[in-house]
Order: structure tokens, then C-alpha cells, then sequence
């Protein structure tokens, strides 16, 4: 398995403008998370999904933030619209319902809002 | 409130030398403890994990500790090699359902040559 793929590795844009972020995640893991990491506040938790369910949207920063996962092969994370704070590096991760806590993250999208 | 604490925020050692990375967390109720490896431009991959009752736990050249009624753990590295220079998270998951966790922000570690 390739692991967890996310698109695009860098994405800029300006003040205003629709952001979406896609991931695909491991085959046949249960579980799916999208994570925000800046250097002032490190990892955060935005929402996660179980078998395609969003369970805990507390994350999310604001209603400006959307996530969906249509199906176990695709997820999304929108943001409209974008703000320069929004700068920040978006990490998709995936987990098997059988491993617990760990996590199989991405290479994350370097988001620029400028 | 949950909290986990790393220290030192970063750190350069020379090739070849240890070095022990520390982690304070004032989380209940308390699972497990991860510490995880993040590459500069990569996802955090993880190293190790410790239950409540595990007093230490090897990955190679890495050995984290724990103590439970301290609420401190410790990743030490031993003779260190110019790849394990990243970033190292610690992460403490609630025993309150699944994927609770709370994340330090992180000890960089630069090893020279």
C-alpha cells in the first residue's frame, strides 16, 4: 500500500478564495482524520470520520471549515473562505480499527493563504 | 486541563552522542502514551507506545520510559546519526473514547556531524 495520499503537497492562495484539500486514505482503515499543524500550537485534531461518519467535528475552527468523505476511498477538507490564519500545514491520517490510537499519516498539504 | 509538556523545545547534539527527550502530562484519564517521529516535510510516524503499566519500551536505538504516578515519560536516543535529526512528538491518548488525544508541540532535534 502507498500509504496515506494527500493532494496538492503545497497549495497558495489568496484571502477569499475556496480551498480544498483531498486525501485518500489506507485501504481497509476504519478511521480518518484530518489534523492542522502550525509552530505555535502543534498538532491539532479537526475532525474524524469512522467508516465514513464524521464523529467529532469539536475541532473545527470555524463554520468556514467543511470536511467530507463521500465514500472509504476519499476524503475532503474545505475551506471557504480562506484566511491568512488558515496558514498552516494540513496532515490526513488513517487508522485500522484494530491499532487503537496510532495513526498513518500523510505528507500533509502546505497550505499559504496570502 | 489536558496538557502534555516537551522539553527542551529543540536540541543540536553531535553524531554519535545520546540525548533524552522529556514529556510531562497532566492528562486523566490516562490510556497510552505514542511518541512519534516527524521528518522535516513529512507526516509524524510512530516510534513507540506505553499503557499504563509499562515501564519501558525499545525501538532500536530509541527507548522511551514511563511513570505513571510522575506523569513523566522520556525518549532516549542512543548514539545518535544525522538521520534522527526530526521533530519529536509526544502524545497521550484519554481513556474516554477513541482518539482523544493530546498532542505536545514538539522537541526538535538537530544532530550535527
Amino acid at each position: 500500500d502507498a500509504g496515506v495520499i494527500q493532494s496538492p503537497r503545497h497549495e497558495v492562495t489568496e484571502m477569499g478564495q475556496e480551498v480544498t484539500l483531498r486525501c485518500k486514505p489506507i485501504s481497509g482503515h476504519d478511521y480518518l482524520f484530518w489534523y492542522r499543524q502550525t509552530m505555535m500550537r502543534g498538532l491539532e485534531l479537526l475532525i474524524y470520520f469512522n467508516n465514513n461518519v464524521p464523529i467529532d467535528d469539536s475541532g473545527m475552527p470555524e463554520d468556514r471549515f467543511s470536511a467530507k468523505m463521500p465514500n472509504a476511498s476519499f476524503s475532503t477538507l474545505k475551506i471557504q473562505p480562506s484566511e491568512p490564519r488558515d496558514s498552516a500545514v494540513y496532515f490526513c491520517a488513517s487508522s485500522p480499527r484494530d491499532r487503537g490510537t496510532e495513526a498513518f499519516f500523510g505528507q500533509g498539504t502546505r497550505l499559504t493563504v496570502v | 486541563k489536558n496538557q502534555v509538556e516537551q522539553s527542551p523545545q529543540s536540541l543540536i547534539i553531535l553524531e554519535g552522542k545520546n540525548c533524552t527527550l522529556q514529556c510531562n502530562y497532566t492528562v486523566s484519564p490516562f490510556s497510552n502514551l505514542r511518541w512519534y517521529k516527524q521528518d522535516t516535510g513529512r507526516g509524524p510516524v510512530s516510534l513507540t507506545i506505553m499503557t499504563f503499566s509499562e515501564n519501558t519500551k525499545s525501538n532500536g536505538r530509541y527507548t522511551a520510559t514511563l511513570d505513571a504516578d510522575t506523569k513523566q515519560s522520556s525518549l532516549h536516543i542512543t548514539a545518535s546519526q544525522l538521520s534522527d535529526s526530526a521533530s519529536y512528538i509526544c502524545v497521550v491518548s484519554l481513556n474516554t473514547g477513541f482518539q482523544k488525544l493530546v498532542f505536545g508541540t514538539g522537541t526538535r532535534l538537530l544532530v550535527s556531524p
